[in-house]
């Protein structure tokens, strides 16, 4: 069981605007800021927004990131089909010493 | 340019151990930490532990202190993860990772198998 709670799966149409939640507690979100990873099959993770809501340099401005107390939101506007991937957020938690956690990935599928 | 490179896919029996290699590139491996994290077939991420490069310091996670070995070669620029008493569920997809621009995870080994199975 993660620490960190995220919906299995998500969808949404081309062009429209999706946003994927995590909840976690004031041990792990309510603490540290929050980063999201991409996953497609077979590759690496790729990170997509750190500090909760700074993107990476080559990261389309479509993905934008949030944090409000416990909880994060990753948003994804004007969706491609490119974007289908798992998604995963991540942060520390102060009752595993400030190791990392991970939510269990939100597959997003672009119908 | 940034490169981490891992070792080719492993297979073990049950109580055997696995050791996957991490060539670094592109960057200066002493400035910053390396991560090692796994994803079981199916799962989500599993973070296991960081090294020190410049000092060999170690911390690992909780649940496999007395089972993992974080180790460096200066020299090779590449860094060791040694996984020991293996067992059926340590099957997984084992990367590498560092923080070099920012604080998370933002380059990544292009992941190893490691297959558990009798």
């Amino acid at each position: 069981q993660s620490m960190l709670t995220q919906p299995p799966s998500a969808s949404g149409t081309p062009g429209q605007r999706v946003t994927i939640s995590c909840s976690g507690s004031s041990s792990n979100i309510g603490t540290y800021s929050v980063a999201w990873y991409q996953q497609v099959p077979g590759t690496a993770p790729k990170l997509l927004i750190s500090s909760n809501d700074q993107r990476p340099s080559g990261v389309p401005d479509r993905f934008s990131g949030s944090k409000s107390g416990t909880s994060a939101s990753l948003a994804i506007s004007g969706l491609q089909s490119e974007d289908e991937a798992k998604y995963f957020c991540a942060t520390c938690d102060d009752s595993l010493n400030g190791d990392w956690v991970f939510g269990g990935g939100t597959k997003l599928t672009v119908l | 340019q940034v490169q981490l490179v891992q070792s080719g896919a492993e297979v073990r029996k049950p109580g055997a151990s696995v050791k996957v290699s991490c060539k670094a590139s592109g960057f200066t491996f002493t400035g910053y930490y390396f991560y090692w994290l796994r994803q079981a077939p199916g799962q989500g991420l599993e973070w296991m532990g960081w090294l020190n490069p410049n000092s060999g310091a170690t911390h690992y996670a909780q649940k496999f202190q007395g089972r993992v070995t974080m180790t460096r070669d200066t020299s090779i620029t590449t860094v060791y993860m040694e996984l020991d008493k293996l067992k059926s569920d340590d099957t997984a997809v084992y990367y590498c990772a560092s923080s070099l621009v920012v604080d998370a995870f933002d380059f990544w080994g292009q992941g190893t198998l490691v297959t558990v199975s009798s």
